[in-house]
């Protein structure tokens, strides 16, 4: 699997848009880019995935890189509820494992 | 439709012991994968079951195993407890296709927090 690069921590303002960065230099052609977050003592929660294109959902927007070589999470209006670790992952459709990294702990203060 | 539960959620065992964690999956889904996850880091996939058989695994001892019973729920077992098997473990279901791959989000549990003394 490609490895992904995210900042350790971050923190962002109630109200504002939190932008994750998430860098999959070695990506392949065939490998999406997925996002979780995980709240504090919580399981693991889907976000969003895509190709190559942005997507977005009632969650978040994808911003995906015409290279593929990064992507940004976005969260259009961070709350308190949005405080968690967020997990930038890559995998091919058809690979049945998610292959975690560290993340990113975002920190959304009032 | 219930989400995927896990129980107990808490443990404590001794070194050497056995233990087993359960996990009941999503209505619909068919495939559980099974997780590690360490204090402070992200989860590493242990293995996966679809339709009552281990597809796929990660890099865990065979001490580590597991049953996908035929209402897809699951059971994680681990023989010879060590202190490092300290953990949250996490359940994760999906609905898979032929082999057990999913094209779709995988569905977590909040885990069991073991703890080897």
């Amino acid at each position: 699997d490609a490895k992904t690069t995210q900042p350790p921590s971050m923190d962002c303002a109630e109200g504002r848009a939190a932008n994750l960065p998430c860098n999959h230099s070695t990506i392949s052609g065939n490998e999406y880019v997925y996002w979780y977050r995980q709240i504090h003592s919580q399981g693991p929660q889907y976000i969003i995935h895509g190709l190559k294109n942005n997507k977005t959902n009632e969650m978040a927007s994808l911003i995906i890189t015409e290279d593929r070589k990064s992507s940004t999470l976005i969260l259009p209006h961070a709350t308190l509820r949005d405080t968690a670790v967020y997990y930038c992952i890559v995998r091919v459709l058809n690979d049945y494992k998610l292959s975690f990294g560290a993340g990113t702990t975002v920190t959304v203060r009032a | 439709e219930t989400g995927v539960t896990q129980s107990p959620t808490h443990l404590i065992k001794t070194r050497g012991q056995q233990v087993t964690l359960r996990c009941s999956s999503q209505s619909g889904h068919n495939t559980v994968s099974w997780y590690q996850q360490a204090l402070g880091q992200g989860p590493q996939f242990i293995f996966q079951y679809y339709r009552e058989e281990e597809n796929g695994r990660g890099n865990f001892p065979p001490r580590f195993s597991g049953l996908q019973f035929p209402n897809y729920s699951s059971e994680l077992n681990v023989n010879a407890l060590e202190l490092d098997d300290s953990a949250l473990y996490l359940c994760a279901s999906s609905f898979g296709l032929a082999g057990g791959i999913s094209y779709n989000e995988q569905f977590f549990g909040p885990g069991t927090r073991l703890t080897v003394l």
